[in-house]
């Protein structure tokens, strides 16, 4: 099984639909983000939480909303989606005791029509 | 505000041929410099953590540097398998400090 397992890989909604993407973790860490990832705009931060009780906004967290359901789930919701926010979403974990960072997801694709 | 950037966007190498990625960076006190790989539709894959200006950390064909104001990923006598979206990533101290600062990535094409 993957160390970051994101659900669903491939998901079409309808614009104001409401949305949610789900990310689980088996590697024990406390520290989860999501990101998205636009052609030539590179990973952005949308939220970050260090533990079950601290949610933090990132760089582009307006439209979105997270719950940390648990140290190993953290679920990204779109309230109401447009068509901008069709993209790549991933979900990290790290630990910074160790040396590699994040340890990504496969990814989500998302389109908003 | 801290900055990555990368170059050249995207480059193109015949099999065999070594070059250089190049990741410049501006951040107030380093904590550390990341590279990934990244193939298409899947998430980054974790090469290389470096610290401090001097560092050099290598993998098979894949060799980082860091200096203080950039990091290069050197490839030597690449394969068409090198092919792949190469991010470089900055953390810094402060407020969210285990946060990753991303550089928008360098597209690699070996031609066979």
């Amino acid at each position: 099984d993957a160390d970051v397992t994101q659900t669903p890989r491939n998901r079409i909604t309808k614009t104001g639909k409401r949305i949610m993407l789900e990310c689980s973790q088996t590697k024990g860490h406390d520290r989860m983000y999501w990101y998205r990832q636009d052609p030539g705009l590179g990973l952005r931060l949308i939220y970050y939480s260090f533990d079950v009780k601290d949610i933090n906004k990132g760089e582009i967290s307006d439209g979105y909303s997270v719950s940390r359901q648990a140290q190993a789930k953290f679920s990204l919701s779109l309230e109401s989606a447009i068509p901008n926010q069709t993209a790549l979403y991933f979900c990290a974990t790290s630990d910074p005791g160790t040396e590699g960072g994040y340890t990504f997801g496969s990814g989500t694709r998302l389109t908003v029509v | 505000e801290d900055q990555v950037t990368q170059s050249p966007e995207a480059l193109r190498l015949q099999e065999g041929e070594s070059s250089s990625l190049n990741c410049s960076y501006t951040v107030s006190g380093l904590r550390g410099l990341f590279w990934y790989r990244q193939d298409p539709g899947k998430g980054p894959e974790f090469l290389f953590t470096l610290y401090s200006a001097g560092e050099e950390k290598e993998k098979e064909r894949l060799k980082a540097t860091l200096t203080k104001k950039e990091s290069f990923l050197h490839i030597t006598a690449p394969k068409p398998e090198d092919s792949a979206t190469y991010l470089c990533a900055v953390q810094a101290p402060g407020a969210g400090s285990y946060q990753l600062t991303f550089g928008k990535g360098t597209k690699l094409s070996v031609i066979p």
